[in-house]
């Protein structure tokens, strides 16, 4: 199975940078994707990485190290609206997901 | 209109009862799939269904049942609810895909207590 940890919050100012990281323990590893949840909505997608390196999507950006079991999702220039939960997540072998416990970003004024 | 839609969306009953929570797509996917959300826990796997035919536990499969009656329509049951299935219950469609990358696009929820 797959276990994947980031940390439970972070608080930030608009305009700032977050980066939120997730680590992985994984028994086959295809991807990471990461998830936007606001006030326990419908989480969406955000983004996918398959390869190591950078992928940039307007104001987010994710990363993947496949070496160090690693990624990160960037938040850019924050505003009020990216006040949300944010979930790491990984396929398994059959392609359904393993999540992590999420990160709940707060963006003051 | 919402492409994956969940009834009811709130839900109060009481211990014993049986329950069901309805989800239905019109995004043509293949694979259906619930979830329940606790705080600090993330989003857990009850059950998963890549078609009709086929149905599969989730990490959390116990005091659940499942029934797909059509590629769009994915029940999930409480045979006799207790309190600690309390949660936030999603469900979530996703299309088959010959690569390991594996969108998947979220119901807005059922909200379910149990007293």
């Amino acid at each position: 199975g797959q276990s994947l940890e980031q940390p439970s919050e972070v608080t930030a100012v608009e305009g700032a940078i977050v980066q939120i990281n997730c680590t992985y323990q994984t028994s086959g590893f295809y991807g990471l994707s990461w998830y936007q949840q606001h006030d326990g909505g419908a989480p969406t997608f955000l983004s996918y990485n398959a390869l190591d390196g950078l992928e940039e999507t307007g104001r987010f950006s994710s990363f993947l190290s496949r070496s160090d079991s690693y990624g990160y999702l960037l938040l850019q220039e924050l505003q009020m609206k990216d006040s949300a939960s944010y979930f790491c997540a990984a396929p398994e072998g059959d392609y359904k997901l393993s999540f992590g416990a999420g990160t709940t970003v707060t963006v003051r004024a | 209109d919402a492409d994956v839609t969940q009834t009811p969306r709130n839900r109060i009953t009481k211990t014993g009862k049986r329950i069901m929570l309805e989800c239905s797509q019109t995004k043509g996917h293949d694979r259906m799939y619930w979830y329940r959300q606790d705080p600090g826990l993330g989003l857990r796997l009850i059950y998963y269904s890549f078609d009709v035919k086929d149905i599969n536990k989730g990490e959390i499969s116990d005091g659940y049942s499942v029934s797909r009656q059509a590629q769009a329509k994915f029940s999930l049951s409480l045979e006799s609810a207790i309190p600690n299935q309390t949660a936030l219950y999603f469900c979530a469609t996703s299309q088959l895909a010959t690569s390991s990358y594996n969108e998947q696009f979220f119901g807005p929820g059922t909200r379910l207590t149990v007293l």
